[in-house]
């Protein structure tokens, strides 16, 4: 069974560029979360998608960030236009409704010049 | 004040070592702690689950939670080689199940 994907493993944009990050959930779950790990924090939680619906976007940092999840199947991050303090790693999680253990991607790391 | 604290070390042992790894954390309302290993360039996979008050073991990992003293704890016995990563805490305070807050995390490395 393949586990979550992401896309692209790394990207390196410059500022005011504009940068879309994918991931694919593991198939059949409903729960799909993105966090975030910038350099010397700790990772944290950006938003939770059930289906295709945006349940919590509380962690969201501001409106430079847009994410969509199409169709309750994957879903997207995009940043415009990406700052220098977007740097980081972007991890999607997902896991089965009623659940409360996330499958992690590899993370997307993210590197604004 | 970080909601969850976690040296982030690095920690060297060696191999056979018995290893102990800690947070703490000020919100009175997580209710679920977890612990997370994270190998270089990988996502973090869940470890262990815990719910009250006590120790759960699973094979050589034991997690210990001390809700009163809003403290938890991970032990790796008989450490191995493989064991290096970086070990993250996380918790969650019950109206969300995938909404964790995370540690920053512990980088451990068990030498042969």
């Amino acid at each position: 069974e393949a586990g979550v994907t992401q896309f692209p493993s790394h990207s390196v944009i410059e500022k005011g560029q504009t940068v879309t990050l994918r991931c694919d959930p593991i198939s059949g779950h409903d729960n799909l979360y993105w966090y975030r790990r910038v350099m010397g924090k700790e990772i944290k939680f950006l938003l939770h998608f059930v289906k295709e619906s945006k349940q919590d976007e509380s962690g969201m940092p501001n409106n430079r960030f847009l994410a969509e999840r199409t169709g309750g199947t994957y879903s997207t991050l995009k940043v415009q236009p990406a700052e220098l303090e977007d740097s980081g790693v972007y991890f999607c999680a997902s896991s089965p409704l009623g659940t409360g253990e996330l499958f992690f991607g590899e993370g997307s790391r993210l590197t604004v010049l | 004040q970080k909601e969850v604290e976690q040296d982030p070390g690095p920690l060297s042992v060696p191999e056979g070592a018995i290893v102990s790894l800690n947070c703490t954390y000020s919100n009175s309302a997580f209710q679920y702690f977890m612990w997370y290993r994270q190998y270089s360039r990988k996502g973090p996979e869940l470890l262990m689950y815990t719910y009250s008050s006590g120790n759960k073991e699973d094979g050589r990992f034991t997690a210990q939670v001390d809700k009163s003293s809003k403290y938890i704890s991970l032990f790796i016995r008989d450490s191995q080689p493989s064991d290096s990563a970086t070990y993250l805490c996380a918790m969650i305070d019950g109206t969300s199940y995938g909404k964790l807050t995370f540690g920053q995390g512990t980088i451990l490395t068990v030498h042969p």
